[in-house]
Parts: structure tokens; sequence; C-alpha cells
């Protein structure tokens, strides 16, 4: 079946470094790939997202790259800070099949070290 | 902003008991989700709904059902708890671009 992996699990960083999170999706008609920051006690919250028709979008210290061809996309924070510390989760849908279901990958754990 | 409002933070049931989750939203959204989460599984989705008394199953639908008799609540109900549906539940709403979700639910059953 359609599935999502990522790496790596859990990722400690000191702050100010770079941390780069990846994943991989089996379906190719997936086309939209949504990034999400889970917090302690708190849901999910939209980080960023990008479209298969670009390969990279950029806020402020956070970037993600698509490579459509080998089916990954990568989540990239600069200049880590405390308040980074998460889980980030990925996730693969396609537009256009009018459910708007989300195939999540398992999830990472990032730890910004002080 | 939208909101998408779990009813229980915590929830403990016993064994065998009917348990049901709600979830209220918002912003009219047509779209309701509810994933499961546990450590090293990520987010698998129980049962989703993309209109009012509509539903689908989605990959762990096995012990639950659903119910959307309003566009604006989903409930997620398990009908007869077992120790195995001991897990955090999310909920969640969109109208086609990105999810919002709610705070959760963590539910243990014993």
């Amino acid at each position: 079946g359609e599935n999502v992996e990522q790496h790596p699990s859990t990722l400690s960083v000191q702050e100010g470094d770079s941390a780069v999170i990846k994943c991989t999706y089996s379906d190719s008609a997936s086309n939209y790939f949504p990034w999400y920051k889970q917090e302690l006690g708190k849901g999910p919250q939209l980080i960023i997202d990008i479209r298969s028709n670009v390969g990279e979008k950029k806020d402020q210290r956070i970037a993600v790259t698509l490579n459509k061809t080998a089916k990954h996309f990568s989540l990239h924070i600069t200049e880590t800070q405390p308040e980074d510390s998460a889980v980030y989760f990925c996730a693969a849908s396609y537009e256009g099949s009018g459910t708007y279901k989300y195939i999540f990958g398992t999830g990472t754990r990032l730890k910004v070290l002080a | 902003d939208v909101k998408v409002t779990q009813s229980s933070r915590y929830l403990v049931k016993r064994t065998g008991e009917k348990v049901f989750l709600e979830c209220v939203q918002d912003m009219d959204h047509e779209n309701m989700f509810w994933y499961r989460q546990d450590p090293g599984l990520g987010l698998r989705l129980i049962y989703f709904s993309y209109d009012v008394k509509m539903k689908e199953k989605g990959d762990i639908p096995e012990g639950y059902s659903v119910s959307r008799e309003k566009k604006e609540r989903f409930s997620l109900i398990l009908e007869s708890a077992s120790t195995n549906q001991t897990s955090m539940y999310l909920c969640a709403s969109t109208f086609g671009y990105g999810y919002t979700f709610g705070s959760g639910t963590r539910l243990t059953v014993v």
C-alpha cells in the first residue's frame, strides 16, 4: 500500500546548527507534501508545505525541497533554536482525489541542545 | 483562526465500555478526520468524513465507528473498548489546504 518513510526518528543538534529531516513516498500520484510540528501536549500544526510543481520553498528559517524523480522530500531548519524542539511529521497526499487523505510519516523527535 | 476542539484531554475507561470521543470545528469545513497516534507508528487514519452523514474507512477502522450528524461535529465511537485502543486520538478538519488538528484526547483503557 501507499506509505511514507521518515528518517531519522530522533535528531539532536546544537543550538544554531542546521537540522534536516527526510521523507520518501511511494505513490507517484502524490502532489502535495505538508510538514507538521507537534509540541508537547498539543496537536500537530502545519509549518510549511510544497506542491509537486515546485522544487523548493522557504519560509524564514524553514525550507522544504522536493525531488519528484526520486520521490524524496526534506525539511531543513537553519539556525535552530530551543523552541524548535518538537516532533515533526511529513505527509503526502494526492490533491484531486477529493478526499484530502494524507499519509503521514512516523515522525522525528528533534532536540535542540542549548 | 480555525479551531478544532476535542471534548476531553484525558480519558480513562474500562475494558468493554462504549466510548465516545467528540470533535467540533468552527470553520464550516466539509472534511473531518480521526487519527490515532502511537510511538513509532506516526499518525494512522481511522475514519474520515467529507460531508454530513458521509463516512469512509481509513487504514485501521476495526473496533471503531463514527457519526457525523452535523457538519461541525465528528464523533469517534469505540464500540467495546479494549486495552489495545489505549492511544492518543487526534481529530482534524480541512477545506482542502492543510489540516487543522485538535489538541488530542489521550485515552487509557484499563
